[in-house]
């Protein structure tokens, strides 16, 4: 089975603070995403990777990062966290072979900004 | 741009019972796929069936079928024989048919099952 993995399940971080959520992933995907989940909204994209070094901005990339120097690790950065990114945050990879191909999700960050 | 619309925020269910959950998308593709995600308590996205819209048939899971209706762009969850371990957020996603896309969500509809 595939298995992604969040660093950290719950967070908690002050405004104004760079915040770094980790995830890895050990089934050798190219692609890896990070998603935001918040109540009434559902799941947005915040920015994907389908190669090491590759990154692509999702549907709300605004006031966030990523860096993906590893193919198993893809890291998300809040440069300087506000209260408006509290917030659950997952983590996803897929494989490559042709459309279609599911995700599989980490079980989540759920980030407090004070 | 693709969207995906489920209209049902909250539905409750009791045990044994069959409940349909309802998604509808906006696409101008003509191939992509379809998929329904359950995410219980614990927070882990399950998926729980995948439709290719280029397959007329229905797909199914044991308990769990689809209605999938292309030209009406609608793609409905139906849960037969409804189990307390049911409840949880479901999400219809939407994925174009093209290697390394992203899900697109729909907003999700919470499911309570009843004993």
């Amino acid at each position: 089975d595939v298995k992604v993995t969040q660093s950290s399940r719950y967070l908690v971080k002050r405004t104004g603070e760079k915040v770094f959520l980790e995830c890895v992933q050990d089934m050798d995907h190219e692609n890896m995403f990070w998603y935001r989940q918040d109540p009434g909204l559902g799941l947005r994209l915040i920015y994907f990777s389908y190669d090491v070094k590759m990154k692509e901005k999702g549907d709300i990339p605004e006031g966030y990062s990523v860096s993906r120097e590893k193919k198993e690790r893809f890291s998300l950065i809040l440069e300087s966290a506000s209260t408006n990114q509290t917030s659950m945050y997952l983590c996803a990879s897929s494989s490559p072979l042709g459309g279609g191909s599911p995700l599989h999700f980490g079980n989540g960050t759920r980030l407090t900004v004070t | 741009a693709q969207t995906v619309t489920q209209s049902q925020p909250e539905m409750s269910v009791q045990e044994a019972e069959t409940v349909t959950l309802s998604c509808t998308y906006d696409t101008s593709e003509n191939n992509y796929y379809l998929f329904w995600y359950k995410q219980p308590p614990s927070r882990q996205m399950i998926l729980v069936i995948r439709q290719e819209a280029y397959k007329q048939q229905n797909a199914t899971e044991n308990r769990f079928s689809v209605n999938f209706q292309k030209a009406a762009k609608s793609f409905s969850l139906k849960i037969s024989d409804s189990q307390l371990g049911d409840t949880a957020m479901y999400f219809c996603a939407f994925m174009k048919d093209q290697a390394g896309t992203a899900l697109i969500f729909g907003k999700g509809t919470t499911l309570s099952v009843s004993s």
